[in-house]
């Protein structure tokens, strides 16, 4: 089965700095799709980014980016120029031929 | 993408009773599935509801405890029966297909059931 790990329960950066999440998972399927989705308070799971596992192109969305290592099956999320609304849980999802599979999840706070 | 939601927003429970919790899409979708997210905790898929047919359910989930309805391309139900301090939790719908990209799953602003 596949499996999601989130190694950094918490995070904390100052406002406007760079942040980088960290997520591992483990999979024997070579076709498959990552994703990186934001829970603030409100509870609304809302998706930041995905990347398809075929391509080696790195996703970008705006001030989010991911740093997809696909031999290494890692999936790090860095968040730019820190903003006092990115204030979330931060959930990596891996989504095979089945189901869509969460890892615990990574609380990131912003200092203002 | 599709927009979804819940009813109710929140609820409080007595032990022993059961609640209905609905989820509206705003087009037809392919796949319906239902969460749950215990304090502090991450998500875990309940089932896939399927449309016309019995919802599958995974380990650890029973269709007694959580009966699943999905009778259109658009609306799905999940009871939470027979109910204890156990099933507090957020309860997520989430849809896959129709106008959604490939793959990609959008949630409902999930329900948060308190039970007394």
């Amino acid at each position: 089965a596949q499996t999601v790990t989130q190694s950094q329960p918490e995070m904390s950066v100052q406002e406007a700095e760079t942040v980088t999440l960290s997520c591992t998972y483990d999979t024997s399927e070579s076709d498959y799709y990552l994703f990186w989705y934001k829970q603030p308070p409100s509870r609304q799971m809302i998706l930041v980014i995905r990347q398809e596992a075929y391509k080696q192109q790195n996703a970008t969305e705006n001030r989010f980016s991911v740093n997809f290592q696909k031999a290494a099956k890692s999936f790090s999320l860095k968040i730019s120029d820190s903003q006092l609304g990115d204030a979330a849980m931060y959930f990596c999802a891996y989504r095979g031929a089945q189901k869509l599979v969460f890892g615990q999840g990574t609380r990131l706070t912003i200092n203002p | 993408s599709a927009v979804i939601s819940q009813k109710p927003s929140r609820d409080i429970c007595q032990r022993g009773t059961s609640l209905t919790i609905q989820c509206q899409v705003d087009s037809q979708v392919t796949m319906m599935f239902w969460y749950r997210q215990q304090p502090g905790q991450s998500l875990t898929l309940i089932a896939t509801a399927n449309q016309g047919s019995e919802a599958t359910y995974e380990s650890g989930f029973v269709i007694d405890k959580f009966p699943i309805s999905r009778p259109n391309l658009t609306f799905s139900t999940l009871t939470v029966s027979n109910m204890s301090p156990e099933d507090s939790s957020i309860y997520l719908c989430s849809v896959e297909g129709g106008r959604t990209p490939y793959n990609e799953q959008f949630f409902g602003p999930g329900t948060r059931l308190t039970v007394l």
